[in-house]
């Protein structure tokens, strides 16, 4: 399976500063037609999950430009440019690349 | 707008079985693939078994490989996740949630129902 590893396990941040937050799989998520399946979910406290990214770097409907992902092969960053209160959760990595599919451990982030 | 709602949840013993039921609306439910996921109390996500818009093909975690049973009703529009030979850490909150359509995520998730194995 493919492990996903996420740093920080939390992070505390003042409101209007930036967060980033880093997931790293133990092989590449690229596929054989070269597409890679990272995706990164938020869950707010007592909520379902909700998806913030797909594709690494693409934003799903409805979710606010502050939100942004990077990276490729191993490595990829979610980065959140102003926190707001509302951003208050804890947030996942995914891979869909190979089943089973699998999360990273999850960041809390936080206001200071 | 996508809904997608868990029921069948229960305080069940060891052993036995449970099937949870999803109900999909807002969306064309049987051209979408879909799946389960869990979450143990206070834990990470986890994801547990994937299913083709018809049925055909089926993907499962190892952890309920050989136990849990993924199926569908696409003239109910409605997801199923049978579950037998419970264990205690099978104790999570199930979410039933939509595949981003070739995307390879998951798009819409429902609110969840909760499954306790416990003797």
């Amino acid at each position: 399976d493919i492990v996903m590893t996420q740093t920080p396990l939390s992070s505390p941040v003042t409101l209007g500063q930036p967060a980033s937050i880093s997931c790293r799989s133990s092989q590449s998520l690229v596929t054989s037609d070269g597409d890679t399946y990272l995706s990164w979910l938020q869950q707010r406290p007592g909520q379902p999950p909700r998806l913030l990214i797909y594709e690494i770097s693409n934003r799903f409907s409805g979710v606010p430009d502050r939100f942004s992902g990077s990276g490729a092969g191993t490595d990829f960053t979610l980065k959140i440019s102003r926190v707001e209160a509302e951003d208050v959760g804890i947030y996942y990595c995914m891979q869909a690349t190979q089943f089973p599919w699998t999360f990273g451990q999850g960041t809390k982030v936080e206001i200071k | 707008q996508v809904q997608l709602v868990e029921s069948g949840g229960d305080v069940v013993q060891p052993g036995r079985s449970l099937r949870l039921s999803c109900a999909a609306s807002g969306f064309a439910f049987s051209h979408e693939v879909m799946h389960w996921a869990r979450q143990a109390p206070g834990k990470g996500l986890e994801w547990v078994a994937r299913i083709s818009h018809d049925g055909v093909y089926k993907q499962f975690a190892d952890s309920a490989k050989g136990r849990f049973t993924i199926s569908r009703d696409n003239s109910k529009n409605t997801l199923y996740l049978q579950m037998s030979n419970l264990r205690a850490e099978d104790t999570a909150v199930y979410y039933c949630a939509k595949d981003l359509n070739n995307k390879w995520s998951l798009d819409y998730w429902g609110q969840g129902t909760l499954v306790t194995v416990s003797s």
